[in-house]
């Protein structure tokens, strides 16, 4: 069966960065799309951006200007996700999950990573 | 890109149902059959109950159904159980590979 796994929670200062891990298996990495989705505390989802783990291919939300880098290491089945200049608006969960490529089904979620920037 | 429109509240006795609408744009939701929804409960990761508009993954009770109008998605669920008590997300693939999420909707079984 599917599973994903994050990382754990983080604390970071405004103007810094996080990279938040997502690690999966029981289902081939590189015939998947990883995306990302975030939820700050009693907000809706918002969906920041996919790495095709196969080719590496990205595409990220314009709603990031440019902060969001999404990498992935198919060696290690996992993909990471780089939120750059963080400010306190970037408090969030943060979710990746696994599609299989093409499938537009979101279907194997992690269990979500809370970053807090504070100073 | 903003987010689709959904209702903030929905509501339902047992065993009725209730029925949460999701409206985009002919650049989302009118443009594509790739409408999903989601249920939440809180601190948890969204589960996929519906994907391509209609289509249920397994294990997801057929009381859980879905549609398309134009612009307009919704989600039906059928004799309320408490247990639907949740948020319900919808998504929709946008143009250019892009997705986009609703509101939001709290569904409350009375």
């Amino acid at each position: 069966q599917v599973q994903v796994v994050q990382s754990g929670a983080e604390l970071k200062k405004p103007g810094a960065s996080v990279r938040v891990s997502c690690k999966t298996s029981g289902a081939t990495f590189t015939s998947s799309a990883i995306q990302w989705v975030r939820q700050a505390p009693g907000q809706r989802l918002e969906w920041m951006g996919w790495i095709n783990a196969g080719n590496g291919d990205t595409r990220s939300s314009q709603n990031f200007q440019g902060r969001v880098t999404i990498t992935r290491d198919t060696s290690a089945s996992t993909a990471y996700m780089e939120l750059s200049s963080l400010r306190s608006e970037d408090t969030a969960v943060y979710y990746c999950l696994q599609e299989d490529w093409g499938s537009f089904r979101f279907e194997y979620w992690g269990q979500g990573t809370l970053v807090t920037v504070s100073s | 890109q903003s987010a689709l429109t959904q209702p903030p509240s929905a509501s339902g006795s047992p065993g009725q149902s209730v029925t949460i609408s999701c409206t985009g744009t002919s650049s989302d939701v009118g443009g594509y059959k790739y409408v999903s929804w989601y249920q939440q409960y809180p601190g948890k990761a969204p589960k996929l109950m519906i994907y391509e508009v209609n289509r249920r993954p397994s294990g997801v009770p057929d009381r859980f159904s879905g549609s398309k109008s134009g612009n307009t998605a919704s989600l039906t669920v059928s004799g309320l159980q408490p247990e639907d008590e949740a948020d319900y997300y919808c998504s929709s693939y946008a143009s250019s590979n892009t997705y986009v999420f609703g509101t939001g909707t709290k569904v409350t079984v009375l």
